[in-house]
């Protein structure tokens, strides 16, 4: 069984452009959690998805960010008019069901360079 | 708001000897509790949770955690570290109810075993 898959791996964009980010969840899961990781600020949650809903996007930055989990395919996480604030791990979770005390199961991460 | 603290950034520990890194929490109603394990660029990996019943949690690895409620506490401990544990270790806290299901991470602890 495939883990949480992420593509790419390593991203660089420069200022202003736009960065796209996948996530494939684990088969059997149809639970999708974004976060960010910058150096020693930890792990900070952004958005949760289910297939076709936003379930809860209080962690999302309300300009350029955006995220979706289409009914077939990956999840994606867009940032448009990227910035070198946005230069961060991002990682990508997921979970078989509600996330109350379900673990989470975490992909390799994208790290995004904004040059 | 729930929030979870991790007071060492560092914990250094010669190998074969016990080791505890130390998580203290705050969320509203009972928590459900996690432990991640951080690898060099990789994602996170579970190691083990608190839901309810027996305060000793045993996980993977031969990792345990103590649930305390009276200190809302959930330290991570070995009796016996290895050089291989060395990584970065997060502490997770989500609410039953009345809170946020979606985990709140610590900032994480870096463990470094010595050989």
């Amino acid at each position: 069984n495939a883990g949480v898959m992420q593509n790419p791996r390593h991203l660089v964009r420069r200022r202003g452009q736009e960065a796209r980010l996948r996530c494939s969840p684990m088969k059997g899961h149809s639970h999708v959690y974004w976060y960010r990781q910058l150096p020693e600020e930890g792990l900070k949650f952004m958005v949760y998805l289910q297939k076709e809903n936003i379930i809860d996007e209080s962690g999302m930055p309300k300009e350029r960010f955006s995220a979706e989990f289409p009914k077939e395919g990956p999840s994606i996480l867009r940032i448009q008019q990227v910035v070198r604030g946005d230069s961060a791990a991002y990682f990508c979770a997921s979970s078989p069901g509600q996330p109350q005390g379900d673990e989470q199961y975490f992909g390799p991460g994208t790290r995004l360079t904004v040059t | 708001a729930q929030s979870v603290a991790q007071p060492e950034d560092q914990v250094n520990v010669a190998e074969g000897n016990p080791l505890t890194v130390k998580c203290t929490y705050s969320v509203s109603g009972n928590p459900y509790l996690f432990w991640y394990v951080q690898y060099p660029n990789r994602g996170l990996q579970f190691l083990l949770k608190y839901i309810t019943g027996d305060n000793l949690v045993k996980g993977s690895y031969g990792f345990e955690a103590e649930f305390n409620k009276s200190q809302t506490s959930f330290h991570l401990k070995k009796p016996s570290a290895l050089v291989s544990d060395s990584a970065l270790y997060f502490c997770a806290v989500s609410a039953t109810s009345g809170g946020s299901y979606i985990p709140t991470f610590g900032r994480g602890t870096s463990l470094i075993v010595h050989p």
